[in-house]
């Protein structure tokens, strides 16, 4: 098992350009979550998804957009790249969507936006 | 909704020495509660967490944590910290009613003096 993969692990955006980073877990879970990790901040929720069809804002989505493709894959998008959004990006899933559940990360995608 | 406070941003202990890291939480009902570690230039990896019954909770790499309900307290300990500990924790609550996502503490640095 892989676990929970990121791609690219490395990213440099010019401001105004787009992308989209991806994550796919191949645990068989049903729920996949979105978070930023910016220094003194923790982790912050921007989407998730509970199920395969379903996504959710979290603490701070403006700037993003998210596709749950199937159950395995779960991308990020950036429309229009900002400075602000030079962070440190986690996907993670758990099993389902009990507050019991261990969550499980992938090694993240660091992009900066010049 | 749920809250959690990791008061110490650093933390610096000799190779050796016993080591706490404080976590306090805020919830009306009893928490879910999680400690997470990251290594550097990696993702998550959940250490132990606690959702009922004896309030020591054992965890992996020899860590363990005492859930205090009088003192809304999830400290983490380990009696000999080794320098491979040298990492961010994170600490995280989870709510047994409302949201199933956990929240996120903003992380403790352990520095691990030879």
């Amino acid at each position: 098992n892989a676990g929970v993969t990121q791609t690219p692990k490395f990213q440099v955006l010019k401001t105004g350009q787009s992308m989209t980073l991806q994550c796919a877990q191949d645990m068989n879970h049903n729920s996949m979550y979105w978070y930023r990790q910016d220094p003194g901040m923790g982790l912050r929720l921007i989407y998730y998804s509970a199920s395969e069809g379903t996504t959710d804002k979290g603490e701070v989505p403006n700037g993003y957009n998210v596709s749950r493709l199937n159950k395995r894959e779960f991308s990020l998008r950036l429309e229009s790249a900002a400075p602000s959004q030079t962070s440190v990006y986690f996907c993670a899933s758990t099993k389902g969507t009990v507050s019991q559940e261990t969550q499980y990360f992938g090694p993240g995608t660091r992009l900066l936006v010049l | 909704a749920q809250s959690v406070t990791q008061p110490d941003i650093h933390i610096t202990v000799s190779e050796g020495a016993s080591l706490e890291l404080r976590c306090n939480y805020s919830y009306g009902a009893t928490p879910y509660l999680f400690w997470y570690v990251q290594s550097p230039g990696q993702g998550l990896q959940l250490l132990l967490k606690y959702f009922s019954g004896d309030t020591l909770v054992q965890g992996i790499k020899g860590f363990e944590a005492e859930f205090k309900r009088s003192q809304s307290s999830f400290n983490l300990r380990k009696p000999s910290v080794h320098w491979s500990d040298a990492a961010e924790y994170f600490c995280a609550v989870g709510a047994s009613g409302g949201s199933y996502i956990p929240t996120f503490g903003r992380g403790t640095s352990l520095i691990v003096h030879p």
